[in-house]
């Protein structure tokens, strides 16, 4: 069974850098079929995409996002990242990652737990 | 910029059918932007129930079915049960690889 799994600071402070990682174990890492992606929720609101990354390191972005963010794979580690810059409070959220089906269909099918993210001083 | 829409909530009674909605605020839904649908309990991860507007996730019952309806994709539930009540939120797929949300229904089975 596909298992993703978050890990990162639950808490980051105001203007710095968010730096988190997934690692992806059960299952294939490098397919055609999918890229793995990352979403989040802010605390009671709804969820928003912020990118997803295929295992060569091509990417897309929520556009919305797409100046402050920065996803990477090590495909050795089976594990994808996400770097977004100068965190404000708008941006404490739980950060999720998934495994983002891109074979002629687009849609979410295996999700890790999530990571609480605190912006704060 | 175009938003994806759905109803803030909605509330079934046991046993009742209910069709939840997913819109755009500009344009019509269509198959072709690939319509998938999560189920998501307070604290917990979404759960995958439709893809491809109408083809169910491995597990999910068959109450739970995806479509078109008019200019929007739609999820409709046969039989709602208590275990239902969650909040459901649609993705759609608009093209150069963005994939979009929709704001999320909260539906209350009572």
């Amino acid at each position: 069974q596909l298992q993703l799994q978050e890990s990162g600071p639950g808490l980051v402070k105001p203007s710095e850098t968010l730096s988190l990682t997934c690692t992806v174990s059960g299952g294939s890492f490098s397919s055609s079929s999918y890229y793995w992606g990352w979403v989040r929720q802010p605390p009671g609101k709804g969820l928003e995409w912020i990118g997803s990354i295929y295992y060569t390191g091509n990417t897309y972005y929520n556009p919305s996002l797409k100046s402050r963010l920065t996803m990477s794979v090590d495909t050795s580690k089976s594990q994808f990242s996400l770097s977004l810059t100068s965190m404000t409070a708008a941006d404490t959220a739980v950060y999720s990652c998934a495994r983002h089906m891109w074979s002629g269909y687009f849609f979410f099918d295996y999700w890790g737990q999530g990571a609480l993210v605190t912006v704060s001083s | 910029q175009t938003v994806v829409t759905q109803e803030p909530s909605f509330s079934v009674s046991p046993g009742g059918t209910v069709t939840l909605t997913c819109g755009l605020t500009s344009g019509s839904v269509s198959t072709y932007y690939y319509p998938s649908w999560y189920q998501q309990t307070p604290g917990q991860a979404p759960r995958t129930l439709i893809y491809n507007t109408n083809t169910r996730s491995s597990g999910v019952p068959d109450r739970f079915s995806g479509s078109i309806l008019g200019n929007k994709a739609a999820l409709t539930i046969t039989g709602a049960q208590a275990v239902d009540e969650s909040d459901y939120y649609c993705v759609l797929y608009m093209g150069s690889g963005v994939s979009v949300f929709g704001g999320g229904t909260k539906l209350t089975v009572l």
